[in-house]
């Protein structure tokens, strides 16, 4: 039972390019979370989906960031035009559909560091 | 002010020791995870609770919802132990609209020493 995928694990990109993240949660679960991790920063949560909807993207830049979890395949967390301030560890976590299975919480993936040249 | 606040924020302690970490919360939680985090590396859960008391080998959690309180305790603490714990808090369905979401401390660095 692999755990939460994340790829890839570092990728570097220059101004103005786009970054896609992807993230494949454990088997039979279907709550995704992302956060971000700034340099020398605390873990923000930055949005929540279900299959094929958002649930909560409070944490989300206004612009620029967008996420999407559908049907099939993993996850992507999409950063448009990247600027030097989006370089982070991007973070992904699931979890089982009920929240109230306390026994099996989030899972994180490994992490994708970001690097904006 | 941060929801989930911790200390101390950074602990040196000799091999052997015995290792305290707190969290606090400021408003009510469904649960109370516990991670750990290597410099560079990935995030591994340790715990996560709701209520009274968990262990998994030397690490042992536990939590005071009254107090909205919760500790992370080390036995006999070892170098490998050296490395960023943060608490989360998982809140309530009705806060902020959301489900499960964590918010986090700011991590405790702990370094263990031979």
């Amino acid at each position: 039972n692999a755990g939460v995928m994340q790829n890839p694990r570092h990728l570097v990109r220059r101004r103005g390019q786009e970054a896609r993240l992807r993230c494949s949660p454990m088997k039979g679960h279907s709550h995704v979370y992302w956060y971000r991790q700034l340099p020398e920063e605390g873990l923000k949560f930055m949005v929540y989906l279900q299959k094929e909807n958002i649930i909560d993207e409070s944490g989300m830049p206004k612009e620029r960031f967008s996420a999407e979890f559908p049907k099939e395949g993993p996850s992507i967390l999409r950063i448009q035009q990247v600027v030097r301030g989006d370089s982070a560890a991007y973070f992904c976590a699931s979890s089982p559909p009920n929240f109230r299975q306390i026994n099996y919480g989030y899972t994180f993936g490994s992490g994708t560091r970001l690097t904006v040249v | 002010k941060n929801e989930v606040e911790q200390s101390p924020q950074n602990l040196t302690a000799q091999e052997g020791e015995f290792i305290t970490i707190n969290c606090s919360y400021s408003v009510g939680i469904s649960a109370l995870h516990w991670l750990q985090q290597h410099p560079g590396g990935g995030i591994v859960s340790l715990f996560m609770l709701s209520s009274g008391k968990k262990k998994h080998g030397r690490l042992i959690a536990t939590i005071n919802i009254q107090e909205k309180h919760s500790s992370l305790h080390i036995t006999a603490s070892h170098p490998r132990d050296s490395a960023v714990y943060i608490c989360a808090g998982q809140f309530n369905m009705n806060y902020g609209g959301a489900t499960n979401k964590l918010i986090f401390g700011t991590g405790t660095l702990l370094a263990v020493q031979p």
